[in-house]
């Protein structure tokens, strides 16, 4: 069983301060994607990162992939209410058709005004 | 375009009891999948269809769990009889195909509260 690791699990800051959320997994991943999730509805996938050392940005989010594959952090810069959710990283397994994501437990992460 | 329907959103229901989740996935979509997410935890895989095929039910309970996707669309997901343990968020996914670069689409879920 792969199992992925994120910390912090709670995180509360105010509007405009920097964060960044680690995913850690003793196994290798084919890809790594990162998640996030409102109270009340499914996830919904923010980036996918597939090669190792990989830094991919999206506004104020920057994603890196571990170049051993193995882990991944997000950074948010300037954080602001809307960031507010549950991020949840998920790794992949690719097996020919028995692709599989497994998710870790999330980092929740509230942004106070 | 719609997403991914589920329904009920929400449902409340006596121990030994049984229930049923419904899902539409994106129209187009071959592969659907099936996640019981528990308060504080990740998604977890219980079974995932490629059109009307189970290809991977590896961690759905057999015993009391069962799923069909009848003409490769619309899915459901049954649970007789329910136990206490049972009471999670079921979410339901559909992509085009399976693994990257093929994204997940998830429902809003079905919040399952077992009395």
């Amino acid at each position: 069983t792969q199992l992925l690791e994120q910390s912090p699990q709670f995180l509360s800051i105010q509007e405009g301060e920097n964060l960044t959320v680690y995913c850690n997994s003793s196994s290798v991943f084919s890809s790594l994607q990162w998640y996030r999730q409102e109270p009340g509805e499914g996830p919904v996938l923010l980036v996918t990162v597939v090669t190792g050392g990989e830094v991919k940005k999206l506004k104020r989010l920057t994603f890196q992939f571990g170049d051993a594959r193995k882990d991944s952090s997000l950074h948010i810069t300037a954080a602001q209410p809307g960031d507010t959710g549950l991020y949840l990283c998920a790794g992949g397994f690719s097996g020919g058709s028995n692709y599989k994501l497994t998710f870790g437990k999330g980092t929740l992460l509230t942004v106070n005004p | 375009e719609a997403g991914v329907v589920q329904s009920p959103r929400y449902k409340i229901i006596e121990k030994k009891q049984p229930v049923a989740f419904w899902c539409n996935p994106i129209s187009g979509h071959n592969t659907l999948y099936w996640y019981l997410q528990n308060l504080g935890q990740g998604p977890e895989l219980l079974i995932r269809y490629e059109n009307e095929e189970a290809v991977d039910d590896s961690q759905l309970p057999k015993d009391r769990f069962s799923a069909e996707r009848l003409k490769g669309v619309d899915s459901t997901l049954k649970i007789q009889p329910a136990e206490l343990g049972d009471s999670a968020v079921y979410l339901c996914a559909s992509s085009l195909g399976t693994g990257v670069p093929y994204e997940q689409y998830f429902g809003p879920g079905t919040r399952l509260t077992v009395t």
